[in-house]
């Protein structure tokens, strides 16, 4: 199965901290994606990445940025974490530059709360 | 908004009933595709229905687009307990989706 991991299921930080979430997925997938999710606001990308060392912006980037150094790993960086970025971050992947059949596949999740 | 609109927000239904949720969009897709979230979990793709299809089934899951009224719906049919979940439309953009806000589906057992 496909699997697209992301390294910590919860995380606390405080206001200011430099905050990096990983994900790794197994499946040699082009695409990777960013999603952070809040309630009543539904799923809104903030970076993707079609290859290694690209990266373009999603809707709402402001305060992040990402790193593409490997095929299989994502990284997010909040650069100064701030309280208005405790969410549930999902990151995501996908074989193709325009979505296929198989759709994306998620990984499970972190939820970050920023204090 | 590029993104995706359902309807309802929220919906509760008695165990073996069938489950219809909606889905409105703006522009034009090249397809449409559905997913469905555990509480507190990641995203799992369901189906894919693309803009030149009109249904479309996989197992209880029943499919139906309508482009001239940038519309989509998911049935459920003879939905279970287990089926209690968060339900999402994305539309594909030029190379990434876009999602609307969710049905929250609760069946009673």
């Amino acid at each position: 199965d496909v699997k697209v991991t992301q390294s910590s299921r919860y995380l606390v930080k405080r206001t200011g901290e430099k905050v990096f979430l990983e994900c790794v997925q197994d499946m040699d997938h082009e695409n990777m994606f960013w999603y952070r999710q809040d309630p009543g606001l539904g799923l809104r990308l903030i970076y993707f990445s079609y290859d290694v060392k690209m990266k373009e912006k999603g809707d709402i980037p402001e305060g992040y940025s990402v790193s593409r150094e490997k095929k299989e790993r994502f990284s997010l960086i909040l650069e100064s974490a701030s309280t208005n970025q405790t969410s549930m971050y999902l990151c995501a992947s996908s074989y193709f530059y325009r979505t296929g059949e198989d759709g994306y596949t998620f990984g499970s999740g972190t939820r970050l709360t920023v204090v | 908004s590029q993104q995706g609109e359902e309807d309802p927000q929220a919906l509760s239904i008695q165990e073996g009933e069938n489950a219809t949720m909606n889905c409105s969009y703006k522009t034009s897709i090249n397809n449409l595709q559905w997913y469905r979230q555990n509480s507190g979990r990641g995203l799992v793709h369901l189906i894919l229905i693309r803009s030149n299809e009109r249904e479309k089934h996989s197992g209880r899951l029943r499919v139906t687009l309508d482009t001239s009224k940038k519309s989509s719906s998911l049935l459920i049919t003879a939905s279970r307990a287990a089926d209690t979940a968060s339900y999402f439309c994305a539309r594909t953009g030029a190379n990434n989706l876009f999602f609307g806000t969710g049905t929250r589906l609760t069946v009673i057992p």
